[in-house]
């Protein structure tokens, strides 16, 4: 099955730029993903990448995606203290008639003040 | 649009009692998820529904655990009997197409 990885913590300073890395192992993916979930709340779409394309800019947020070496990157431009959050990255992939997301384990990220 | 609703929001339970958790997903989303999030892991899918049919059940303990889907609407996960490892937080997901998942804020279980 498909195996998804990151980095567990990361902790950058208010206005510094922060940098969220995944690899995936299941080349068949169609659309990446990441989500940021707050304490006690469910996780919220940030943004996601169709596999055709090697980066997607939305405000803050940049996606980058290396097909080739399986890595997926998520930069957070002027990073704010409501930042702070855990990172999930997703990977989606068709199979058996159903489509589904596998998630990594989450990067929890701390930006300080 | 009204967002994906899950109750109750918090649980405490004896191991071996049984439990019971209930989501309504977005209007006309067809398909839903329902997730494990252990303390310290990303969400596990345990089971997803197409309507009201099972698409994929591989990941739910089915000694224990079972999910139905009624009318293709609300949904309901059940565990019976509960045990320690259960503990974590079930999120309910649904989407239209496959695509960007929307989660409810999830039901945290603690087993005791």
């Amino acid at each position: 099955g498909e195996d998804v990885e990151q980095s567990l913590f990361l902790s950058v300073r208010e206005g510094d730029s922060s940098v969220i890395n995944c690899t995936y192992t299941d080349s068949s993916s169609t659309y990446l993903y990441w989500y940021k979930q707050e304490p006690g709340a469910g996780l919220q779409l940030l943004t996601y990448i169709f596999s055709n394309m090697d980066m997607k800019q939305d405000q803050r947020l940049t996606v980058l995606l290396n097909k080739k070496d399986k890595h997926l990157s998520l930069r957070i431009a002027d990073t704010q203290t409501g930042d702070s959050a855990i990172y999930f990255c997703a990977v989606g992939a068709s199979g058996a008639g159903s489509y589904q997301l596998t998630f990594g384990k989450g990067t929890k990220l701390s930006v300080i003040p | 649009e009204a967002g994906v609703a899950q109750s109750p929001r918090y649980k405490i339970i004896e191991k071996r009692q049984s439990v019971a958790f209930w989501c309504n997903p977005i209007s006309g989303h067809a398909t839903l998820y329902w997730y494990q999030q252990i303390l310290g892991q990303g969400p596990k899918l345990l089971i997803q529904f197409q309507n009201n049919g099972v698409v994929d059940d591989s990941q739910l303990p089915k000694d224990r655990f079972s999910a139905e889907r009624l009318k293709g609407v609300d949904s309901t996960l059940k565990i019976q009997p509960a045990k320690l490892e259960d503990s974590a937080v079930y999120l309910c997901a649904s989407s239209l197409s496959g695509l960007g998942y929307t989660f409810g804020s999830g039901t945290r279980l603690t087993v005791v």
